[in-house]
């Protein structure tokens, strides 16, 4: 069955320090990958998404997500946060597997200290 | 233009009662897809409704159920409430539904506790 494992549950960091989250997931054929991103008290939002191309794409707010298909992952990254970036983050990815459906890891929650 | 509205925001419900909640998606999105979510297992899929028809079911039981009407408009019910029913519920709209690359836009959800 398709799955998604987001690697770190927790993540804690200063400001100013780079941030690599991992995300690895599991489907041989075509792939749609996103991350989304959930502040504090507000709704899930798209960050970045992936479908075809560069496998390095670029999203809102100085995120970057690096798609290698040899390694099933598409790691998120950002060289240097901010204490704004503290919120959950969530990988997910749609396949055709019974008609696309788009599976979510369980979040890394990133915590940036001032 | 306006974005993916979800009513109500609270409910708290007691167990063995029916629940039902409403989502409309953005003008012009054709698919909406409804989630739970809950700290223990993220984000769990539950169905997926394009052009009033149901398209993906997730692994949930009979007692979950959602429609779609012609307006894009979609509510989901839950009859016979069980305590591990308490969950944020989220509704996501797309464009082309499941598969399309343009990804989710999320409502902000119902926090249903049952009780």
């Amino acid at each position: 069955a398709q799955s998604v494992s987001q690697h770190n549950h927790h993540v804690i960091l200063s400001e100013a320090a780079s941030l690599e989250l991992g995300c690895n997931y599991s489907y041989g054929g075509t792939v749609n990958l996103f991350w989304y991103v959930q502040y504090p008290g507000q709704h899930l939002q798209l960050l970045l998404k992936y479908f075809s191309g560069d496998p390095l794409v670029k999203g809102i707010k100085g995120f970057e997500a690096e798609f290698i298909k040899s390694k099933f992952s598409f790691n998120l990254r950002k060289p240097s946060v901010q204490w704004s970036d503290t919120a959950e983050y969530f990988c997910a990815v749609n396949a055709r597997t019974g008609g696309f459906k788009t599976i979510f890891g369980a979040g890394t929650r990133l915590f940036v200290k001032a | 233009k306006a974005g993916v509205t979800q009513t109500p925001r609270y409910l708290i419900k007691t167990r063995g009662q029916q629940v039902t909640l409403s989502c409309s998606p953005i003008s012009g999105h054709r698919s909406v897809s409804w989630y739970q979510q809950t700290p223990g297992q993220g984000l769990q899929f539950l169905f997926e409704y394009f052009s009033e028809t149901q398209r993906n079911k997730g692994n949930f039981p009979g007692r979950f159920s959602g429609r779609q009407f012609s307006n894009s408009r979609s509510e989901m019910n839950v009859s016979t409430l069980e305590l591990g029913d308490s969950a944020l519920y989220l509704c996501a709209s797309s464009l082309g539904g499941q598969g399309d690359a343009y990804g989710y836009t999320f409502g902000s959800g119902t926090r249903l506790t049952v009780v």
